[in-house]
């Protein structure tokens, strides 16, 4: 069965720098997300892509974050200046043209120190 | 926005005990999703019911559109069912707004 799937499970990084986690999404969908777990907390949505343009975004995507698909199998989100509350689960999801369903990847765990 | 209350915060049974998982939600969607996240965090896809009923195994959902509720049955618990169970839902917008989840906890 497809999957999406997150690198690398596991990012430490230091206050200030920049990092980059990288999803490859289902084959044949269109539409992909990021979302946010901070520990003990609940899943907060960042972000929506479709068509290689930002459809959505909440108030948390600030300034600090990019999306980027490069390629036609990666979708990459970028945190410029890493603060010690960007500590958190961030997970990658991707849903098909034509349904809602929403497909989650296993996450990568970001420790900033 | 669209507000997701999810209930009980936490429970805990004993294995083979029956539980059912509440989760409401206050205005319409077109997508309502239920979640397992297993303990190293990854979040396990159960369902995808924004209305009606489906059945995998010993885990069952119900959604009540109309009334904004879905509940989540899971008979004769295993310990391997521990963790936390979320719901989530969409209006269309594409971006899922989950609730706070409930916490089971299934002793030997």
């Amino acid at each position: 069965e497809p999957e999406v799937t997150q690198t690398p499970s596991h990012q430490v990084t230091q206050m200030g720098q920049e990092v980059i986690l990288r999803c490859v999404p289902i084959s044949n969908h269109l539409y992909f997300y990021w979302y946010r777990q901070i520990l003990g907390q609940k899943v907060e949505f960042l972000v929506s892509f479709y068509n290689n343009e930002i459809s959505e975004k909440s108030e948390i995507f600030d300034d600090q974050f990019s999306v980027e698909r490069p390629d036609g199998s990666n979708f990459t989100l970028k945190i410029r200046s890493t603060k010690l509350e960007d500590s958190a689960m961030y997970f990658c999801a991707s849903s098909a043209w034509d349904r809602y369903e929403q497909y989650f990847g296993p996450g990568t765990r970001l420790t900033v120190t | 926005g669209i507000q997701v209350e999810q209930s009980p915060p936490d429970l805990i049974l004993q294995e083979g005990a029956n539980s059912t998982l509440r989760c409401n939600f206050s205005d319409s969607v077109n997508n309502l999703q239920w979640f397992h996240q297993n303990p190293w965090g990854q979040l396990i896809n159960l369902f995808y019911i924004p209305s009606g009923t489906k059945q995998n195994g010993r885990l069952s959902a119900t959604t009540v559109a109309t009334e904004r509720y879905s509940l989540l049955y899971i008979s004769s618990s295993q310990t391997t069912d521990s963790g936390v169970y979320f719901c989530a839902v969409d209006r269309g917008a594409q971006k899922l707004v989950f609730g706070q989840g409930t916490r089971l906890t299934i002793n030997p």
